[in-house]
């Protein structure tokens, strides 16, 4: 069965810090990965997502993520995180008709 | 973008009471939309799929009963909590798949709506 799994339930990164988000999924063939952002009280944001083609994704905020089948990782990553990037993060993975998403990281940014 | 609105954002509502929470595609249509269930700090938790003219789908262990869903037209979705009771007190989101995408589309979520009952 299709799974996602979120290593890190929180991260706490200072202001102007790099950041990497992990995420393992569990899938026979390739999957279709996404990576949702989740602000106090609110509904989820597509940040990015992957199905197919070059490995290193961009997305929006300035987020990518790389897929990388031999270690069935998916991690989102930036190299300098903002006070306004501090909010819960879901990796997800889409079925023949559902999502599944992992636990999620929550991550606090330090001024 | 997309946007998808959910409808009342805050309820509180007296045990036993039924409550109904709206689930709307604002400028697209959407032939399947689904409903979650998130606790404080937890993952979301699919409770069903609904789609446009049919019978929702429930994820195991969800009561169809309790939770009915309703999914009438294109751009709106209804979740109605029956009979709530306090360990129904929860955040409820939906989100929508726009008609015509696959399983590789973007979902639309809505902004959820927190569910309090007394």
């Amino acid at each position: 069965a299709q799974s996602v799994t979120q290593p890190d339930i929180h991260i706490t990164v200072s202001e102007g810090a790099s950041l990497e988000l992990r995420c393992n999924y569990s899938y026979g063939a390739t999957p279709y990965l996404f990576w949702y952002v989740q602000s106090p009280g609110q509904g989820l944001q597509l940040l990015l997502k992957y199905f197919s083609g070059d490995t290193l994704v961009q997305g929006i905020k300035g987020f990518e993520a790389e897929f990388k089948r031999s270690q069935s990782s998916f991690n989102l990553r930036k190299p300098s995180v903002h006070w306004s990037d501090a909010a819960e993060y879901f990796c997800a993975t889409s079925g023949t008709y559902k999502y599944i998403f992992g636990t999620g990281t929550r991550l606090k940014v330090l001024a | 973008g997309a946007v998808v609105s959910q409808h009342p954002s805050r309820v509180i509502c007296k045990s036993g009471t039924s409550v109904k929470i709206e689930c709307r595609s604002l400028d697209f249509q959407a032939t399947t939309m689904f409903w979650y269930r998130q606790f404080p700090k937890q993952s979301l938790m699919l409770m069903a799929t609904s789609n446009e003219g049919s019978k929702a789908t429930y994820e195991q262990g969800v009561e169809k009963d309790k939770f009915l869903i309703n999914h009438a037209s294109l751009t709106l979705s209804t979740l109605t909590v029956t009979s709530a009771h306090p360990e129904d007190s929860s955040f409820y989101i939906c989100s929508a798949r726009p008609a015509g995408t696959t399983n590789t589309g973007e979902l639309f979520f809505g902004e959820g709506s927190r569910l309090t009952v007394l």
